[in-house]
């Protein structure tokens, strides 16, 4: 059992590239999360699901956009890549509306020089 | 809107002694609470979760945590540390207003020294 699969795992992008961070799940979760993680900050939501076809802004959603076509899938985009998007991103998922908590995938280290 | 409050960044400890890491939230409601921890170069894991009941939570590890409404705080304890708990720890709550966010603390760096 796979659980939360991300891909890549380290990527350097150039500033105004895009990049299409993937999202894959293999436990029929309906709910699927982004996060992004700055040293001191925590994690902050980017963009969440709640089924396919069903996506909604968290807390920073600037720059980024999402899909949700299949129940297994929820890529993330960043259309013009900007150094402030220098992070780590965790994409998790959940059963249901998170009473038991989330499942995160391993995270990709993006660098926008 | 809910926060979550880590008061420690960076915790130093030896090994066996004693761990506290403070956590405090902001919603009056009904909550479910969260601590994960990542270790170094890895994705957040689940360490311990309260939902209702009995309000002192044990975890893996030999990690609990104690619930206590009045204080609204879910404070991290473990009698005695190891080496290999060296990793970040971040508190995580979930309120019945929140929909399907889980909002998370800053997380508290720990390091124990050998």
């Amino acid at each position: 059992n796979a659980g939360v699969t991300q891909t890549p795992k380290f990527r350097i992008l150039k500033i105004g590239q895009s990049m299409t961070l993937q999202c894959t799940q293999d436990m029929n979760h309906n709910y699927m999360y982004w996060y992004r993680q700055d040293p001191g900050m925590g994690l902050k939501l980017i963009y969440y699901s709640v089924g396919a076809g069903i996506t909604d802004k968290g807390e920073v959603p600037n720059g980024y956009n999402v899909s949700r076509s299949t129940t297994e899938d929820f890529p993330l985009r960043l259309e013009l890549a900007a150094p402030s998007q220098t992070s780590v991103y965790f994409c998790a998922s959940s059963y249901d509306r998170g009473n038991y908590g989330y499942t995160f995938g391993s995270g990709t280290r993006l660098t926008v020089v | 809107a809910q926060s979550v409050s880590q008061h420690n960044h960076h915790v130093i400890l030896s090994e066996a002694a004693s761990l506290e890491l403070g956590c405090n939230y902001s919603y009056g409601g009904t909550v479910n609470l969260f601590w994960y921890v990542q270790y170094p170069g890895q994705h957040l894991q689940l360490l311990l979760k309260y939902f209702s009941g009995d309000p002192l939570v044990k975890g893996i590890k030999g990690f609990e945590a104690e619930f206590i409404k009045s204080k609204f705080s879910f404070n991290l304890r473990k009698p005695s540390v190891q080496w290999s708990d060296t990793a970040e720890y971040f508190c995580a709550v979930n309120a019945d207003n929140a929909g399907n966010m889980l909002t998370f603390g800053g997380g508290t760096r720990l390091m124990v020294k050998p």
